[in-house]
């Protein structure tokens, strides 16, 4: 157990439609990332937080969005889904402002998006 | 720009000894991780180097030649648990870590 909580586990839903993925972090990280993985596919950066304010943003939609909120929990919600969207979506968490600085990431257990 | 090459896919046989290698280039070195992901599981932390050489943590070892732009991990004594993708990922110049693909390696017995 890595401390990190996701939910929902799965979701199912049809294309236009809207999703909110939900994040707790470890007791104590202040950073949250989102990844999105699809079948057989690594790992995809789609933004990150600190403490609140937005800290690195990678290759995410304009329909997608994030925000981390006052108790450091975290969202991430999608819009206008597309059949495409259809994946795993990792929630991460660290102590330092960033995963790279000698700092361990530490996942939650994804949330399965099927869009149909 | 950065990049991280890793083989997509290897086969080895249970008892036996694996190495994964994964090459990279980056404008700046800030260390190199390796993460274990079992199918539709997290990705779970294994090593960080950011010295060159071999570090040893049990059946597992990561080595690093920073000249080279290179890494490898070693599994030794392969158990069937060991079925996994193995990720390779390096901090770019913000800190943000870049993942390679994974190394998807079936064990067999």
């Amino acid at each position: 157990d890595s401390g990190v909580t996701q939910t929902p586990k799965h979701l199912i839903t049809a294309t236009g439609q809207r999703v909110t993925l939900r994040c707790s972090p470890r007791s104590g990280d202040l950073s949250v990332y989102w990844y999105q993985q699809s079948l057989d596919q690594g790992l995809q950066f789609l933004i990150q937080y600190y403490n609140g304010e937005e800290r690195a943003k990678g290759n995410i939609l304009e329909r997608f969005s994030a925000q981390q909120f006052p108790d450091l929990h975290s969202e991430l919600n999608l819009s206008s889904l597309e059949l495409g969207d259809s994946a795993l979506y990792f929630c991460a968490s660290s102590v330092a402002p960033s995963g790279g600085s000698a700092g361990e990431l530490f996942f939650g257990e994804g949330s399965r998006l099927t869009v149909l | 720009g950065q990049n991280i090459d890793q083989p997509t896919e290897m086969t080895a046989t249970e008892g036996a000894i694996v190495q994964i290698n994964c090459t990279y280039q980056t404008s700046g070195f800030n260390g190199l991780f390796w993460y274990q992901q079992h199918a539709g599981e997290a990705p779970t932390f294994l090593s960080y180097n950011v010295l060159d050489g071999l570090e040893e943590k049990g059946r597992f070892s990561s080595f690093l030649s920073r000249s080279k732009g290179y890494s490898y991990l070693l599994l030794k004594e392969l158990q069937m648990k060991d079925s996994a993708s193995y990720l390779c990922a390096v901090p770019d110049s913000n800190y943000q870590l870049i993942w390679g693909a994974g190394t998807k390696l079936i064990i067999k017995p």
